[in-house]
């Protein structure tokens, strides 16, 4: 099968610091790579949507200096969160896609909580 | 625009039949998918169906696709309690490489 890891699974941290949140295909190669954020009862909401190294294309509405995206190989993708506050609380997703349309997998997500 | 609506909640009892239905607007949508999300996990594709279809079947997995009326549906046959999730209907529209729209979810909770 095609699994998609996401460490760490929660994460606590203060306001005003930084988090990276790190997605790995395990065992596939990644054309694409997509990042969600998903609010409780409600619906992924892509952020943005990286190919291995070029930049990432975030979404209307995503800070890009906030959500800093980087895809440094076709197997791993980092999220970091910086300056974090406590709206930024949310869960993360990220997606991989190994080559069609519908072989795009998702991670478990990762909680993030800002205090 | 894209939009895609759930409803939020269905209560089945196990041994019956679930069906989860969603509505979506852009009428250029070329596939549509269920997602399948139990607690604390990512999202696990079930099934998709092409717009061309009208209905596709998979082992208990049943989806039907009324292109005019923008409605799509997944029936499960048989609940099991392993089946209480969360379902997201998703469209992707024109195109193969375009991003997904997904709604906000149908919590599916079989009871015994």
């Amino acid at each position: 099968g095609a699994v998609v890891s996401q460490h760490p699974s929660r994460v606590i941290c203060k306001s005003g610091t930084s988090v990276k949140i790190e997605c790995r295909s395990l065992d596939f190669q990644a054309t694409t790579m997509f990042w969600y954020r998903q609010f409780p009862k409600q619906s992924l909401m892509l952020m943005a949507t990286s190919n291995e190294g070029s930049k990432a294309t975030y979404e209307q509405g995503v800070e890009k200096d906030k959500f800093l995206i980087n895809h440094a190989s076709l197997t791993l993708s980092t999220l970091t969160v910086t300056s974090a506050h406590p709206e930024d609380s949310s869960f993360y997703i990220c997606s991989a896609r190994r080559g069609g349309p519908h072989e795009q997998y998702f991670g478990p997500g990762t909680r993030l909580t800002v205090t | 625009g894209e939009d895609v609506e759930q409803s939020l909640f269905l209560s089945v009892r196990e041994g019956d039949s679930s069906v989860i239905n969603c509505t979506y607007t852009d009428s250029s949508s070329t596939y549509l998918y269920w997602y399948k999300q139990e607690p604390g996990a990512g999202l696990q594709l079930l099934t998709y169906i092409f717009s061309n279809m009208d209905m596709k079947q998979d082992q208990r997995l049943t989806v039907l696709l009324n292109k005019k009326d923008k409605h799509l549906s997944l029936r499960i046959a048989d609940t099991q309690t392993g089946d209480s999730a969360i379902y997201f209907c998703a469209e992707r529209t024109s195109g193969g490489y375009s991003t997904l729209t997904f709604g906000k979810g149908t919590m599916l909770l079989v009871s015994p």
